[in-house]
């Protein structure tokens, strides 16, 4: 299985802050890389599939970005709203894995 | 309204079975991949099962192969997951979630997903 693993495991940042999320794959998986955002209690929600695009709908604070084994989630400008543990999934080889989840907090 | 809504969760003991129901509506379901992903108490998500538009392709994890099986009813615009021999460790919030490609015949971003149900396993 392909492991994903995202650093850092949680962070705490103000409102209107850069933050930025890294995704590493332990083998080449091309672009085939989703980030998710689960706020608490709730469902998973997609927000840039094939490593940098933005799902319909989105803010656009949010981007995605890399290829091959690295890749980066970044959100420009901190939200209150964006309070939640993200997610990246790669799809290249089944089984698809998650990475371990990046919980973001507000200082 | 689009949305998919899971129902079937519940309390069962080691070595069990439950079946868990996802209803589809607002969109073509029988076009599109169906996927299970799960998500222990605090932990994180874990891919279990997909099953493509048709049937015909389907895929499990290896820590449910041979005791889950998926399916789905495209003239009832449900999915399903059947699970049996339940162990303590498949303790966890199930979601279905569609695959956001028409056509696609395996995993991939999965851009819709149900609110979950709850499925414990314990004496």
């Amino acid at each position: 299985d392909i492991q994903m693993t995202q650093s850092p495991s949680s962070l705490s940042a103000s409102v209107g802050d850069r933050v930025t999320i890294t995704c590493q794959a332990s083998q080449d998986i091309s672009n085939y890389l989703n980030w998710y955002q689960q706020r608490p209690g709730k469902a998973p929600k997609l927000l840039i599939y094939d490593a940098s695009n933005l799902e319909t709908g989105v803010p656009s604070r949010f981007s995605g970005s890399g290829s091959g084994t690295d890749f980066t989630f970044t959100i420009s400008s901190l939200q209150p709203e964006d309070i939640a543990t993200y997610y990246c999934q790669q799809y290249d080889n089944l089984p698809p894995t998650f990475g371990q989840g990046t919980k973001v907090e507000i200082e | 309204e689009v949305q998919l809504v899971e129902s079937g969760g519940g309390l069962v003991k080691p070595g069990g079975s439950l079946r868990l129901s996802c209803a589809a509506s607002g969109f073509t379901f029988s076009t599109y991949s169906m996927n299970w992903v799960r998500q222990a108490p605090g932990k994180g998500l874990e891919w279990v099962s997909s099953v493509s538009s048709s049937s015909s392709y389907i895929y499990y994890a290896d820590s449910v192969k041979g005791r889950f099986t998926i399916s789905r009813d495209n003239a009832k615009n449900s999915l399903y997951l059947q699970m049996n021999s339940l162990r303590a460790e498949d303790t966890a919030v199930y979601y279905c979630a569609r695959v956001s490609i028409v056509g696609a015949t395996g995993p991939g971003a999965l851009d819709m997903w149900g609110q979950g149900t709850m499925v414990t396993v314990s004496s």
